[in-house]
Formats: structure tokens, C-alpha cells, sequence
């Protein structure tokens, strides 16, 4: 099964920041990498789909990038608002679609 | 726009089967290009992927949970359905319906809220 590492486990960053997280797959992927935001209490919410495509109605600062096997979220100006814990996600071997372990992101 | 909603009993005995309904409004089943999914959370851990059925009913589940798992869905009543059958304690869990799509991209666009089933005696 194709195995998805998410990183950092963790993270504490300020208004304003530029946070960036990233997934790494086992294996080639192709883009089939779509990224959540869950926050406390909530379910997902998606965000991004076939790494790089912003859904509709998702704010502009998050933006999703690939290289190979690795991909990353960024957001490029971290809101209050943002605070959350973040997933990725592949589908490219289905049934053997997983999730990354994700990321919770906090305010300093 | 799609809403979705679990329902289902929120406790189950070790053993037994746990059974789950997800009714979907705002939409048709079988428009939209979407397939219907089951997501699973363990209090304060990570997400699982469990399985999602296509509109003509073929589907597709998570090989972890070997043969426990199935999921059926009646369009005439805008509704889909899971059963996990031999359930023990590591099965606690919210569990979420989603949508699966559109098409062929296989992310979850629409999710219900979530409901917490406990396992246990």
C-alpha cells in the first residue's frame, strides 16, 4: 500500500507567517494528492484537490505545489482563523486510498 | 449544495455488528458524478479511509478491515449504509459519510458531521 508522511506532526507559527507543510509519498502518486483542514469539533473540509487546485471558495493564500513524490501545502499568510489540523490524502491506488497522519498548526 | 447526515445507534456491544445510515439532500444520488464514502476518526487520532460505493452499487473497501466491512445505498430513499460486523473496542470511533468525486477525482467534497459510535459492553 502506498504510504503517506506528513510533516511536521506539529507546528506553532505567527499571524502573518508563511506555514508549509509537506506529504511525501512512498511511491509515484501522479497528482492524485488532495489536502483537508479539520478543525475542533468539525469534519474535514476540503481545501485542495489533485495537488494543486484550489476548491472554489477557499481562500486564495493556500495554495497546494508537487514534486514527484512530494507535495506541499502552503499558506502564505497564516489567519487566526487557520488553526486546525491539516491532511493530506491519495487516491492514485484505489482501493488503497490513504491519509497522511496530519499536522495540527497552532498560533503563537 | 449537498448535505449529508449520519444516523445510526451510537453504542455497540463487542461482538456484534455496527450499522450505520447516511441520508443524502440537496441533490440526487445518481447526478453529479459523485460516489458515497465512510470515513472513520478515533477519538484524537488521524483519519481512515473505509470504503465508498459507486451509484450502480459497485464498491470499493479498505483491505485493512478484510471481510467486516460492507455498504449498500437505496437512491430511492437518498440514502447509504454501512455495516462493520465483528466489531471490538478499536472500532470506536466518529465515523463520516462524504461524498467521493466527482468523477474520477477521488476527493471528499461534501461530509456529514460526523457520529460517534462507542464499542463497548
Amino acid at each position: 500500500d502506498i504510504q503517506l508522511t506528513q510533516s511536521p506532526s506539529s507546528l506553532s507559527a505567527s499571524v502573518g507567517d508563511r506555514v508549509t507543510i509537506t506529504c511525501q509519498a512512498s511511491q509515484d502518486i501522479r497528482v492524485y494528492l488532495n489536502w483537508y483542514q479539520q478543525k475542533p469539533g468539525k469534519a474535514p473540509k476540503l481545501l485542495i484537490y489533485d495537488a494543486t487546485n484550489l476548491k472554489t471558495g477557499v481562500p486564495s493564500r493556500f495554495s497546494g505545489s508537487r514534486s514527484g513524490t512530494d507535495f506541499t501545502f502552503t499558506i502564505s499568510s497564516l489567519q487566526p482563523e487557520d488553526i486546525a489540523t491539516y491532511y493530506c490524502q491519495q487516491y492514485d491506488n484505489v482501493p488503497s486510498i490513504t491519509f497522511g497522519q496530519g499536522t495540527r498548526l497552532e498560533i503563537k | 449544495q449537498l448535505q449529508l447526515q449520519e444516523s445510526g445507534s451510537g453504542l455497540v456491544k463487542p461482538s456484534q455488528t455496527l450499522s450505520l445510515t447516511c441520508a443524502v439532500s440537496g441533490g440526487s444520488m445518481t447526478g453529479g458524478g459523485y460516489s458515497w464514502g465512510w470515513i472513520r476518526q478515533p477519538p484524537g487520532k488521524g483519519l481512515e479511509w473505509l470504503g465508498f460505493i459507486y451509484p450502480g452499487g459497485s464498491s470499493y473497501y479498505n483491505r485493512s478491515l478484510k471481510s467486516r466491512v460492507s455498504m449498500s445505498l437505496d437512491v430511492s430513499k437518498n440514502e447509504f449504509s454501512l455495516r462493520l460486523n465483528s466489531v471490538t473496542a478499536a472500532d470506536t470511533a466518529i465515523y463520516y459519510c462524504a461524498t467521493v468525486g466527482p468523477y474520477q477525482v477521488l476527493s471528499l467534497e461534501y461530509w456529514g458531521r460526523g457520529t460517534l459510535v462507542a464499542v463497548s459492553s
